[in-house]
């Protein structure tokens, strides 16, 4: 079965710093990707997501996010936090025949500090 | 586009009685749609899988007859918890997905919190 990992449970950053946050994942071929982010209280809103092709994907939020297959991740990147960033970021992944399922990684709580 | 509600976004209710909370798909036509649960500081699971006139199917450890689901039309999904308990607390979030047969993205609700005293 495939997984999700987040190495980082929370991320302190400044304002105006740039941000990566990790994301691997386990399965045998390549996954569908995506990173979601939280605000408190609220559901998921999609920042960007990998099917095929191009392995640097932008998102939304000046957000991007590079597929890397020999290493089995799917880091989101930023290169200016902005205050309002400050949530949880969740990446999932789909398989193939899964049905659509989406399996989420633990989550990362981003703190920008201002 | 691609807007996901629920209905309430919040419930508090007494041990013992049903609760049931709405997903609406607003500008899409959601063949399909999935009802998770978060506990406090924690992931998504994902409880159950719902298709526009069949039955769900549910994810292992989660009880069918006290989590409820219908997906009566192809904009609306509902979860009934029965016989709720303290337990049962927690943030219920619904997405849906228009399939076309090739991976979709799942378009997320506001959730809903639910309390049981």
């Amino acid at each position: 079965a495939q997984s999700v990992t987040q190495p980082d449970i929370h991320i302190t950053v400044s304002e105006g710093a740039s941000l990566e946050l990790r994301c691997n994942y386990s399965y045998g071929a390549t996954p569908y990707l995506f990173w979601y982010v939280q605000s408190p209280g609220q559901g998921l809103q999609l920042l960007l997501k990998y099917f095929s092709g191009d392995t640097l994907v932008q998102g939304i939020k000046g957000f991007e996010a590079e597929f890397k297959r020999s290493q089995s991740s799917f880091n989101l990147r930023k290169p200016s936090v902005h205050w309002s960033d400050a949530a949880e970021y969740f990446c999932a992944v789909a398989v193939t025949g899964g049905g659509n399922k989406l399996t989420f990684g633990t989550g990362t709580q981003l703190k920008v500090e201002l | 586009g691609a807007v996901v509600s629920q209905h309430p976004s919040w419930v508090i209710c007494k041990s013992g009685t049903s609760v049931k909370i709405e997903c609406r798909s607003l500008d899409f036509q959601a063949t399909t749609m999935f009802w998770y649960r978060q506990f406090p500081k924690q992931s998504l699971m994902l409880m159950a899988t719902s298709n526009e006139g069949s039955k769900a199917t549910y994810e292992q450890g989660v009880e069918k007859d006290k989590f409820l689901i219908n997906h009566a039309s192809l904009t609306l999904s509902t979860l009934t918890v029965t016989s709720a308990h303290p337990e049962d607390s927690s943030f219920y979030i619904c997405s849906a997905s228009h399939d076309s047969g090739t991976q979709e993205t799942q378009y997320f609700g506001p959730g809903t919190r639910l309390l049981v005293l």
